[in-house]
């Protein structure tokens, strides 16, 4: 498709459950991003990939969340054993390049809204 | 750290009014700055940016400021409309960690026709 494209767009989890999220950036973007956003509040960098590598993850809150992008293309957001601070909405973003120089452009997503009870 | 203040709505305003949406920052090294919109039942998409002081951003009648010596970049529009209806992001990045965007807390905006 022509944008960043997410699922599911919601998802409801009873506490302690494993949930997957998916995101697939637009065609050809090197860089993809994981936000977290929580109600009333701006986005949270979880982590970020360039192509394959994942070169930062230190907004990641705990060990129980994970990302891959194996191929550099779609990528997955691994949450396990969801706790309820865990609800939120996570963004997906993409940039064409590796956007140094402060371009700042991201493509984003409609985002997933997690709700853990 | 890097961190980005602006304006706590929710602001609501009548068609043709004039709009700012103030946004101050602090940052460890040399910010650009930018504005995002998230249209009803649409990602966050960038509507502006300027990348060192003084510079203007401008797209779709809104502007905004660069101003190095008050740490702000302030969102202006002279006459909004039912369209311009969303929730507004000031955001940085600094040059030596510029992958990653900084967001304020966002401010909702109404416009009543």
């Amino acid at each position: 498709g022509a944008g960043v494209s997410q699922s599911p767009r919601y998802k409801v989890a009873k506490r302690g459950q494993d949930v997957a999220l998916r995101c697939d950036p637009i065609s050809g973007h090197v860089s993809l991003f994981w936000y977290q956003q929580a109600l009333g509040q701006g986005p949270e960098f979880l982590t970020y990939f360039q192509n394959e590598a994942q070169l930062d993850k230190s907004g990641l809150p705990s060990d129980r969340f994970f990302a891959e992008r194996p191929e550099g293309s779609v990528s997955t957001l691994k949450i396990q054993r969801t706790q309820q601070e865990d609800s939120a909405v996570y963004l997906c973003a993409s940039s064409l390049d590796d956007i140094a120089g402060g371009t700042g452009e991201l493509f984003f997503g409609e985002g997933s809204r997690l709700t853990v009870l | 750290g890097n961190s980005v203040t602006q304006m706590e709505g929710p602001v609501t305003l009548s068609e043709e009014a004039f709009l700012t949406i103030n946004c101050t920052y602090t940052a460890t090294g040399y910010p650009s700055l930018f504005w995002y919109v998230q249209y009803p039942g649409e990602g966050l998409q960038l509507l502006l940016k300027a990348t060192k002081a003084d510079d203007k951003g401008s797209n779709k009648g809104f502007e905004a400021t660069y101003r190095k010596e008050t740490t702000s970049f302030h969102l202006e529009k002279g006459s909004v409309q039912v369209s311009d209806s969303a929730v507004y992001f000031c955001a940085l990045t600094v040059r030596s960690n510029d992958y990653k965007l900084s967001f304020g807390a966002g401010t909702t905006v109404t416009v009543r026709a």
